[in-house]
């Protein structure tokens, strides 16, 4: 069954706004992982934040991990044009197989 | 310079017949993935590799079949297409097994398949 699901599932804002997806999960983690996809492309990771984290940044992006809610968000901050693709979370189970588990997906669009 | 490629990009193909994509990484790591993306977006691992071993196998039908000749190579090859296997293919690769999943993947362009 499916693990991460991302909330929303498309978001529309302007250039220079802030964007903030949500990802909410099933059962304990390792860790949870965002990727971006551009149309037609392959995945790019962006962060990776571990279950003892509770916040990460890297450059205009903003991860928060609560694990007793079993959500995370990640937060674009003066958002591009160039930042419009899908974005998705993925999670790394404590226990089973060790694999990524995607969510569906947010499709964030920019307005220019 | 392309850390993981996938060949062919674009597979049009007609239901009953047998295909193989092949992936590459030139980036030196142990683990190699492929993973199914459906229409709806939802990306899905079907098989994982450590040093040419198999060490995730989804429930996929049997007619997938991959196949890692080396660490750098992943292959997957589909017998008796149906039209439920169009999708887009991603290979993917990660540093470790014990770690792979802990660790960031990186993933090829995609082969987007058309069974018709």
């Amino acid at each position: 069954s499916q693990q991460g699901e991302e909330d929303p599932q498309a978001l529309s804002i302007q250039e220079g706004e802030n964007a903030t997806m949500n990802c909410s999960y099933k059962t304990s983690i390792n860790n949870l992982q965002w990727y971006r996809q551009n149309s037609g492309r392959g995945l790019v990771h962006l962060i990776l934040i571990r279950s003892n984290e509770r916040e990460k940044h890297s450059g205009r992006l903003r991860v928060t991990l609560d694990t007793s809610k079993k959500s995370s968000s990640l937060l674009i901050t003066a958002s591009r044009a160039a930042d419009t693709a899908s974005y998705f979370c993925a999670t790394v189970r404590i226990q089973g197989a060790q694999k990524l588990v995607f969510g569906q997906g947010t499709r964030l669009t920019i307005n220019p | 310079d392309t850390a993981v490629s996938q060949t062919p990009k674009y597979l049009v193909t007609q239901m009953g017949n047998d295909k193989s994509i092949k992936c590459e990484q030139n980036l030196g790591h142990d683990t190699m993935y492929w993973y199914k993306q459906d229409s709806k977006k939802f990306l899905k691992i079907m098989f994982s590799y450590n040093n040419k071993e198999l060490i995730i196998n989804e429930t996929v039908p049997n007619r997938f079949s991959p196949k890692s000749p080396d660490k750098a190579h992943l292959n997957l090859h589909i017998n008796s297409l149906e039209l439920g296997d169009s999708a887009v293919y991603f290979c993917a690769s990660s540093q470790g097994v014990l770690a792979g999943a802990q660790e960031t993947q990186y993933f090829g362009p995609g082969t987007r398949l058309l069974v018709l």
